[in-house]
């Protein structure tokens, strides 16, 4: 069973650019959430997307945005690129019911110059 | 609120027993999390608990939880080289009963010298 497959691994982008990363979750889950990591901050939650709806969002601005597909894929999307942009962003996979557990992609390294 | 701490770093001898500590202070914690991240990953689920539950063991691990005072235990026994890597503790809160969010601790530092 394959697990949850964030691309790209790394990306630069330059300051005011856009970017959108992309996770596609274990066959059969259709929750799908994104969090950020930082030195400085550790782990952030940015939001949560389940059967293509978004059911919780994290203290975030506006310029970070996402979706999801109707094949449990999804997206987000930061623009405006801002250097403290710079992190991991790492997606979690689960089924969405209560009781379970979240898995997590290897995560995109974002790096704004 | 929502907060959970974790020391920073821990520093054990190859073949003793590492504990990593962790406290929260959301009493409507449901569930509790230990997460592995290695230099470069993502994050690796090791172990969770219920909150109703005491202990849990999986082979080398020994999840404790102390739910009065909001403290989560994880033990590693027989610590490897392989064992090194960062430690999060994570809680899923009842509120968020409709909801996979996650609140992660600062993680522990976890370094295993021969």
């Amino acid at each position: 069973k394959a697990g949850v497959t964030q691309t790209p691994r790394y990306l630069i982008k330059t300051r005011g650019q856009q970017v959108t990363l992309s996770c596609s979750p274990i066959s059969g889950h259709r929750s799908v959430s994104w969090y950020q990591q930082t030195p400085g901050q550790g782990l952030q939650f940015l939001f949560e997307y389940f059967s293509e709806t978004q059911r919780n969002k994290g203290n975030f601005p506006g310029r970070f945005s996402g979706r999801q597909f109707s094949n449990s894929r999804s997206e987000m999307n930061v623009s405006t690129l801002e250097l403290g942009d710079s992190a991991l962003y790492l997606c979690a996979s689960s089924t969405g019911q209560a009781n379970t557990e979240a898995f997590f992609g290897q995560g995109t390294r974002l790096t704004v110059v | 609120g929502e907060d959970v701490e974790q020391s920073l770093f821990l520093s054990v001898r190859e073949g003793d027993s590492s504990v990593i500590n962790c406290t929260y202070t959301d009493s409507s914690s449901t569930y509790l999390y230990w997460y592995k991240q290695e230099p470069g990953a993502g994050l690796q689920l090791l172990t969770y608990i219920f909150s109703n539950m005491d202990m849990k063991q999986d082979q080398r691990l020994t999840v404790l939880l102390n739910k009065k005072d909001k403290h989560l235990s994880l033990r590693i026994a027989d610590t490897q080289t392989g064992d090194s890597a960062i430690y999060f503790c994570a809680e899923k809160a009842l509120r968020s009963y409709n909801t996979d969010k996650l609140i992660f601790g600062t993680g522990t530092r976890l370094q295993v010298f021969p």
